[in-house]
């Protein structure tokens, strides 16, 4: 099955300052990568997502960037603000025979310290 | 988009009862699924709860624990069986929403179970 490697586990940035977070899948068949944003106590919360036949994808301050022969994916946050501070989870998915599951990375708690 | 409601939202219960948790979506939707989330930790995946059939289990769970239904295609229920103080999480409903295999998928607010 899928398995999704999420790095690196806790990123701390000035604000106004960008952050990086990258992710690595296994299954080549996986072809949507969404990113979900976790506030302490809140429901995930789909923040952007990527599917394979784009290598970049953008929505004001967080891009997306896929390289599928590679097999990584990256979430950029430009200009960060103490509001953007969360978990931040990758994931991936087949939506094939494994249609609409999610395998999730580790997450990443991102603090933007003022 | 869809909006997800789940009840209860939290729970404490003793060991060896069960517990069923509800999840209600806002319009018709192709796929769900539970998830849950240990303290700390990432989303796995339980089950997808198929409408008119058995949920589909993933490796580690078994449907005699974690008994699911889907009676129409906007409500799912989770049933924690037999509870043990491992089994205390978050249990997250997911559904794929707007546009069939290219759909979004949006999550439930959770139920926070603790088991003593």
């Amino acid at each position: 099955g899928e398995n999704v490697e999420q790095h690196p586990s806790t990123l701390s940035v000035q604000e106004g300052d960008s952050a990086v977070i990258k992710c690595t899948y296994s299954d080549s068949a996986s072809n949507y990568f969404p990113w979900y944003k976790q506030e302490l106590g809140k429901r995930p919360q789909l923040i952007i997502d990527i599917r394979s036949n784009v290598g970049e994808k953008k929505d004001q301050r967080i891009a997306v960037t896929l390289n599928k022969t590679a097999k990584h994916f990256s979430l950029h946050i430009t200009e960060t603000q103490p509001e953007d501070s969360a978990v931040y989870f990758c994931a991936a998915s087949g939506q094939t025979d494994s249609w609409g599951k999610l395998q999730f990375g580790a997450g990443t708690q991102v603090v933007v310290t003022p | 988009s869809a909006v997800i409601s789940q009840k209860p939202s939290r729970d404490i219960c003793q060991r060896g009862t069960s517990l069923t948790i509800q999840c209600q979506v806002d319009s018709q939707v192709t796929m769900m699924f539970w998830y849950r989330q240990q303290p700390g930790q990432s989303l796995t995946l339980i089950a997808t709860a198929n409408q008119g059939s058995e949920a589909t289990y993933e490796s580690g769970f078994v449907i005699d624990k974690f008994p699911i239904s889907r009676p129409n295609l906007t409500f799912s229920t989770l049933t924690v069986s037999n509870m043990s103080p491992e089994d205390s999480s978050i249990y997250l409903c997911s559904a794929l929403a707007g546009g069939g295999i290219y759909g979004e998928q949006y999550f439930g607010p959770g139920t926070r179970l603790t088991v003593t």
